[in-house]
């Protein structure tokens, strides 16, 4: 079992939609979640982090984290074109201490 | 001010050159980070120092050798390197080692002939 999972997608919404991105993680003592967006050819940009179960809104964007589930998903509301890229779920994991990434999700905003 | 700043962009380099990356924060982050990035793949740990001391190793091969002169710099030395260790090579920076946020500087992209 991978330590994070993503759906590699692509995942097509078309523009105004939610786009609702999931991640899955094994480790149950981990207590920090971020997210990270990647534009191609570029490094990976922090979009929002949480470290307690519910909701954490920032904007357009939206953290959600169910730490009984071991689930962590992101929203984006108003979606636009310029939100084409891979989203990056990353989690630090207790054992080995260090941040591990999800494979990413491929988001496609259609105008 | 969240900067990470990586030096050069792009690299080519021959199997028998010897290279370095560097990398500087100024935001007194005591953690500093390599990561390897393949093509469509996420980004992999390479090295991890916290207060200038090397504090993981993912394992890494001997011809990448990492440097932290200080707590601001943070160097990978390249020597003999394979084909395929072509990648993005990336920095990144946390206040702590612990479960901070980290930041990514802009990357080198790394080109082995």
């Amino acid at each position: 079992q991978k330590e994070v999972e993503q759906n590699s997608g692509p995942l097509s919404v078309p523009e105004g939609a939610i786009a609702s991105l999931n991640c899955t993680y094994s480790d149950r003592g981990s207590q920090s979640f971020f997210w990270y967006r990647q534009y191609s050819g570029k490094s990976p940009e922090l979009i929002m982090f949480i470290y307690s179960n519910g909701d954490k809104e920032d904007g357009r964007f939206t953290a959600q984290l169910n730490k009984a589930s071991q689930y962590v998903s992101l929203l984006i509301r108003d979606s636009q074109p310029s939100d084409s890229a891979t989203y990056l779920c990353a989690v630090w994991v207790m054992r080995g201490n260090k941040l591990v990434f999800g494979a990413g999700t491929i988001l496609r905003v259609k105008s | 001010d969240t900067e990470v700043t990586q030096t050069p962009k792009h690299l080519v380099m021959g199997m028998t050159n010897k290279k370095s990356l560097k990398c500087e924060q100024h935001m007194g982050h005591r953690a500093m980070y390599w990561y390897k990035q393949k093509a469509k793949k996420p980004p992999e740990l390479m090295f991890v120092y916290s207060y200038e001391k090397l504090s993981i190793n993912e394992s890494v091969p001997s011809r990448f050798s990492p440097e932290c002169p200080n707590s601001s710099l943070l160097n990978l030395h390249l020597h003999a390197l394979q084909p395929e260790d072509s990648a993005l090579y990336l920095c990144a920076s946390s206040q702590l080692m612990a479960v901070e946020t980290q930041y990514f500087g802009p990357g080198t992209r790394l080109l082995v002939l």
